[in-house]
């Protein structure tokens, strides 16, 4: 079965500092894989997808992810801390075979931002 | 906005009543998908449908069903309802619902259940 972790369910960081999310992911097959941000009171967004090719996938507001084969990790990341980024990230998986295309999501991580 | 539509945003009722959750896909997506929110489960899949047929099944209690009608509008229909089915109910959508396909989130509705 496909899973996703996501390492620390709470981060904190100050405006300008590097934000780093953390998501390992098991699967048997290569992996589709997601983040979605979560700001409160709405629905989910995605915010980048790996599907396959580059390994380093750019998505929307700066963000970024890398997917480690070897690590079976795909962080996401962001050079500078913007107030605005404080939310609830999720990380997912797409799940292969009779699955229908659903989407496994790890616990989430909440992202502060300090001034 | 991300072009899927859910109604109401908010619903308040008391346990043992039944409640329908109404969802609109993004215009030209065949497949809705149905999660529920809550802080100790998280994010848990119920059901899925693609163009009218159920095509997943997840975590769904018997007391919730779901439907998807010929204009691809979708309802939750969850009753007798308990306490513990407070949550934040989403719909998504995807084109075809297949492997690999993002979804796309409405912005949910929130259910208490008193």
């Amino acid at each position: 079965a496909q899973s996703v972790t996501q390492l620390g369910s709470h981060v904190s960081v100050s405006e300008g500092a590097l934000v780093l999310l953390r998501c390992n992911y098991s699967s048997s097959v290569p992996p589709y894989l997601f983040w979605y941000v979560q700001y409160p009171n709405q629905g989910l967004q995605l915010l980048l997808k790996y599907t396959t090719g580059a390994t380093l996938v750019k998505g929307i507001n700066g963000f970024e992810a890398e997917f480690k084969k070897s690590e079976t990790s795909f962080h996401l990341t962001k050079p500078s801390a913007h107030m605005s980024d404080a939310a609830e990230y999720f990380c997912a998986v797409s799940a292969m075979g009779n699955q229908g295309g659903k989407l496994i999501f790890g616990q989430g991580t909440e992202l502060s931002v300090k001034p | 906005d991300s072009g899927v539509t859910q109604t109401p945003k908010h619903l308040i009722t008391a346990t043992g009543q039944r409640v329908t959750l109404r969802c609109s896909p993004r215009s030209g997506d065949l497949s809705v998908y149905w999660y529920q929110q809550s802080l100790d489960q998280g994010l848990q899949f119920l059901i899925q449908y693609y163009n009218g047929e159920e095509r997943a099944k997840g975590n769904i209690l018997e007391r919730f069903s779901a439907q998807q009608f010929p204009d691809l509008h979708s309802e939750l229909n969850l009753s007798s309802l308990e306490l513990g089915d407070s949550a934040l109910y989403f719909c998504a959508s995807s084109p075809t619902g297949g492997y690999g396909s993002p979804l796309h989130f409405g912005n949910g509705t929130r259910l208490t259940v008193t």
